[in-house]
């Protein structure tokens, strides 16, 4: 079965860090580019960041550029989101999702800034 | 960076209508287009990419039209499970972007 699994979601202050992970399974992880997207409560979906298949080209958009840098480890399957001087817009529900036009999704991992 | 605009915002329908939703893009993005659905709670799901392409195991009362800069959604007829909000994306550009979202409501 094709797989995302999204971890490392928590509470943090402002100006805090934070590293998620999306483990993958049943599909060969580094064939396929990556991205995560997040949703901030009642709110619609926003792209944050892509990877190519072999972690070589990385993009942001403006709201995260020079604070979160993605990457990956295809000798273990594993996509990653380091997030720097977290804001409190950056509260939401972090998504994985596999390829550009997103077929697979993770559950989703949330997020919280706050004091 | 590219803009995308969908239209409307909230759709009120009764099951049985047929329901179109509308994306406009800011700038001609060819057929790079993918509309989802998403319950509350869940994940997004993909229905349609490459504009008009049914993604596997959708139900074939969904179709996608358009190229360039408008791209159209369409449900035949609405089915209780169809209750849901919808959300177009473009990926012309690496920097990919999504609709606001239309919110379809009981009526």
């Amino acid at each position: 079965e094709v797989q995302l699994l999204e971890s490392g979601g928590d509470l943090v202050q402002p100006g805090g860090s934070l590293r998620l992970s999306c483990a993958a399974s049943g599909f060969i992880f580094s064939s396929y580019a990556m991205t995560w997207v997040r949703q901030a409560p009642g709110k619609g979906l926003e792209w944050v960041s892509g990877i190519s298949d072999t972690g070589a080209s990385t993009y942001y958009s403006d709201s995260v550029k020079g604070r979160f840098t993605i990457s990956r480890d295809n000798s273990k399957n594993t996509l990653y989101l380091q997030m720097n001087s977290l804001r409190a817009a950056d509260t939401a529900v972090y998504y994985c999702a596999k390829g550009v036009a997103f077929d697979v999704w993770g559950q989703g991992t949330m997020v919280i800034v706050s004091s | 960076d590219i803009q995308m605009t969908q239209s409307p915002s909230t759709l009120s329908a009764s099951v049985g209508d047929r329901v179109t939703i509308t994306c406009r893009a800011s700038q001609s993005i060819s057929d790079w287009l993918a509309w989802y659905q998403q319950k509350p709670g869940k994940a997004p799901k993909l229905l349609i990419y490459k504009a008009s392409r049914l993604e596997s195991g959708v139900p074939s009362r969904f179709s996608g039209s358009g190229s360039g800069t408008e791209f159209t959604l369409t449900i035949s007829s609405l089915q209780p499970d169809d209750f849901a909000t919808y959300y177009c994306q473009q990926y012309n550009s690496y920097l990919v972007s999504f609709g606001g979202g239309t919110k379809v409501e009981i009526k």
